[in-house]
């Protein structure tokens, strides 16, 4: 247990649906920040919040927002989903902007 | 755009030999590396960092080779072992003008053969 807890740990939808992808961050990191990990790309950075406000944004969709409660956690939503959208979402957390300690990631598939 | 790249998608070695493992990055920014190490249906755990400031980090069997001029790191692992098989993804990250996140490569799965 890395300290960072995501859930679900896999979900199935159908396409045109929304999710909701969560994340507890470490106890103590500030920061979270969610990637995407499909078949062909790497980690894919898509958005770092840090104590509830937006930091950094990567390759992050219009059709993907998230945002970090007041008790850190922070939540990825993904809507209109298309096939392409299946892959492993994983955030991290950190103290400061190096070092991070990952979740053991969601596997969504789109069918 | 991918600023990290590993372009060997896989790697097997025999066990007890050496695993060299490559990343290129295109960033001159980039001043902090890491390596982390991926197995299936976990998250990614770091393995070993280097700071621009240093050419060589040594941990144990790994050891991480930073070439500044040419923009490129390598992490050796000797003597390589079965339990080392995973993917390695190299990540980079420094000040530049999208933040101090970090950049990961596509990953090289390892196979060490026993």
């Amino acid at each position: 247990d890395s300290g960072v807890t995501q859930t679900p740990k896999h979900l199935i939808t159908a396409t045109g649906q929304r999710v909701t992808l969560r994340c507890s961050p470490r106890s103590g990191d500030l920061s979270v920040y969610w990637y995407q990990q499909s078949l062909d790309q790497g980690l894919q950075f898509l958005i770092q919040y840090y104590n509830g406000e937006e930091r950094a944004k990567g390759n992050i969709l219009e059709r993907f927002s998230a945002q970090q409660f007041p008790d850190l956690h922070s939540e990825l939503n993904l809507s209109s989903l298309e096939l392409g959208d299946s892959a492993l979402y994983f955030c991290a957390s950190s103290v400061v902007d190096y070092g991070y300690t990952f979740g053991s990631g969601t596997r969504l598939t789109v069918v | 755009d991918q600023q990290v790249k590993q372009n060997s998608p896989s790697l097997s070695v025999q066990e007890g030999r050496i695993s060299i493992l490559n990343c290129d990055y295109t960033n001159s920014m980039f001043d902090y590396f890491l390596w982390y190490k991926k197995y299936p249906a976990e998250g990614p755990t770091f393995l070993i960092s280097i700071s621009s400031i240093k050419d060589k980090n040594e941990d144990g069997r790994f050891t991480v080779f930073l070439n500044k001029s040419a923009k490129h790191l390598s992490l050796h692992i000797v003597p390589s072992q079965p339990g080392d098989s995973a993917v390695y993804f190299c990540a980079a990250s420094g000040n530049t003008n999208t933040g101090n996140q970090f950049y990961f490569g596509t990953g090289t799965s390892l196979t060490v053969i026993p």
